[in-house]
């Protein structure tokens, strides 16, 4: 079945510690979306990419870093500088087309936590 | 930037009761869609308006895009116990490569059998 994967389902940061989520997808989906969700809030976008290689900004990117080098692929990694990042991360893909947005498939998500 | 806005933010219903969700764009929206997310799950797709004034039905799902397409909301007729979850709008500000939604605040719908 075509979906998206998301992985590990929990994690735990230490302190000063880089951690990266991963998320995967055989949908053949050329965009893919990076949302974290805090308790009773929406999704706020990190990151997103339209296609291999190029990946932009969303509204709250400072402290996590992406890849896209493959179509199927797109992880997330939470660094050091991200001071607070307790949080429900989910990935998204989409097919892309010129005229109006497509819907956004979800991962399951992966719930990070602090130790 | 582009604000997307929903209230209430919270609705407790009894089951057979309606319910309704409204969305609001500081921005003229190129396209709307809507989304639902069961607890401890992940969103799912359930609409996308596009054109100002639509309106569209899915069983006991009425959703409608404002006529100056900077608002929407979605309608639930006679809800039921499997209608729980969180309910967010999806708005994106431009037409062509149009790969970039702000997600809504959300409302998260409890129906009381």
């Amino acid at each position: 079945d075509g979906g998206i994967t998301q992985s590990p389902k929990y994690l735990f940061r230490k302190e000063g510690q880089n951690v990266t989520l991963s998320c995967e997808q055989n949908l053949n989906h050329d965009a893919m979306y990076w949302y974290r969700q805090d308790p009773g809030q929406g999704l706020r976008l990190i990151y997103y990419s339209q296609i291999v290689n190029d990946f932009q900004k969303g509204d709250i990117a400072e402290g996590y870093s992406v890849s896209r080098e493959k179509k199927e692929s797109f992880p997330l990694t939470v660094t050091s500088a991200q001071k607070n990042p307790t949080a429900f991360y989910l990935c998204a893909s989409s097919i892309t087309r010129r005229a109006h947005g497509q819907p956004q498939h979800f991962g399951d998500g992966t719930r990070l936590s602090i130790l | 930037g582009q604000q997307v806005m929903q209230i209430p933010q919270y609705q407790h219903v009894q089951e057979g009761e309606d319910f309704t969700t409204y969305c609001n764009s500081s921005t003229t929206l190129s396209n709307i869609q809507w989304y639902k997310q069961r607890p401890g799950g992940h969103p799912v797709f359930l609409i996308q308006l596009v054109k100002s004034g639509e309106v569209k039905k899915q069983k006991r799902l009425t959703f409608q895009f404002g006529e100056a397409k900077k608002n929407s909301s979605l309608h639930i007729t006679a809800t039921q116990t499997t209608d729980v979850g969180t309910y967010f709008c999806a708005g994106s500000g431009t037409t062509s490569g149009t790969y970039k939604y702000i997600f809504g605040t959300g409302t998260r719908l409890k129906v009381l059998a």
